[in-house]
């Protein structure tokens, strides 16, 4: 069975770190691109950043560039992302995505085919 | 950074309806448009990419089409499993950026 399992999330307050974490099972991990996608409870679907099956293609919203940072394991197939500098504006719940591409590049076709269920961040002090 | 709007925003419909989602992107591209299905309590679902392309599974019922700015997902005749909040996504630059949601009820 294909499955994106994601783990780490937690209270915290603003300005500290949190790292989730993705266990993939079920496909050949290292063959695809994998991003990571947030939602506001009861709100609407943000894409926060992608990364390729080799690491060498990665992007990040705006929101979140520079204070968050993806990254994978394709030998554990596992994928992370450490969020730092945490805002209130964070709080979420954090979805594991598999791409159907094996690269994370612009114009191209991107179908989000696997999600995970989430994972719950919540930022207050 | 392109900015994805859509409407209506919900849209009460009864079995057997055909119904129509637009999606409009604030540049124009072609073909990098997806469309997600969401239920409450449950993570989105890939229903077409590529802007027409059906995910293998997906019921026929479901169709994209579109270009330039204006992106349209229909539903010929709906059923009781597709009660749901509907999605877009662009993915023609960077950042990626979906619609706000059109809920179907």
């Amino acid at each position: 069975e294909v499955q994106l399992v994601e783990s780490g999330g937690d209270l915290v307050q603003p300005g500290r770190s949190l790292r989730l974490f993705c266990a993939a099972s079920g496909f050949n991990f290292g063959d695809s691109a994998m991003h990571w996608v947030r939602q506001v409870p009861g709100k609407g679907l943000e894409w926060v950043a992608g990364l390729g099956w080799n690491s060498e293609t990665i992007a990040y919203a705006d929101s979140v560039k520079g204070r968050f940072t993806i990254s994978r394991d394709n030998a554990n197939k596992t994928l992370f992302l450490q969020m730092d500098n945490l805002r209130t504006e964070d709080t979420a719940l954090y979805y594991c995505v598999k791409d159907m591409n094996i690269v994370v590049v612009a114009a191209a076709l991107h179908g989000f085919d696997v999600w995970g269920q989430g994972t719950l961040v919540a930022v207050s002090s | 950074d392109i900015q994805m709007t859509q409407s209506p925003s919900s849209v009460s419909a009864s079995i057997g309806d055909k119904v129509t989602i637009t999606c409009r992107a604030s540049q124009p591209f072609t073909n990098w448009l997806a469309w997600y299905q969401q239920k409450p309590g449950k993570a989105p679902q890939l229903l077409i990419y590529a802007e027409s392309i059906l995910k293998h599974g997906v019921p026929s019922r479901f169709s994209g089409s579109g270009s330039g700015t204006q992106f349209t997902l229909t539903i010929s005749s709906l059923q009781p499993d597709d009660f749901a909040t509907y999605y877009c996504l662009q993915t023609n630059t960077f950042p990626f950026t979906f619609g706000p949601g059109t809920t179907v009820d």
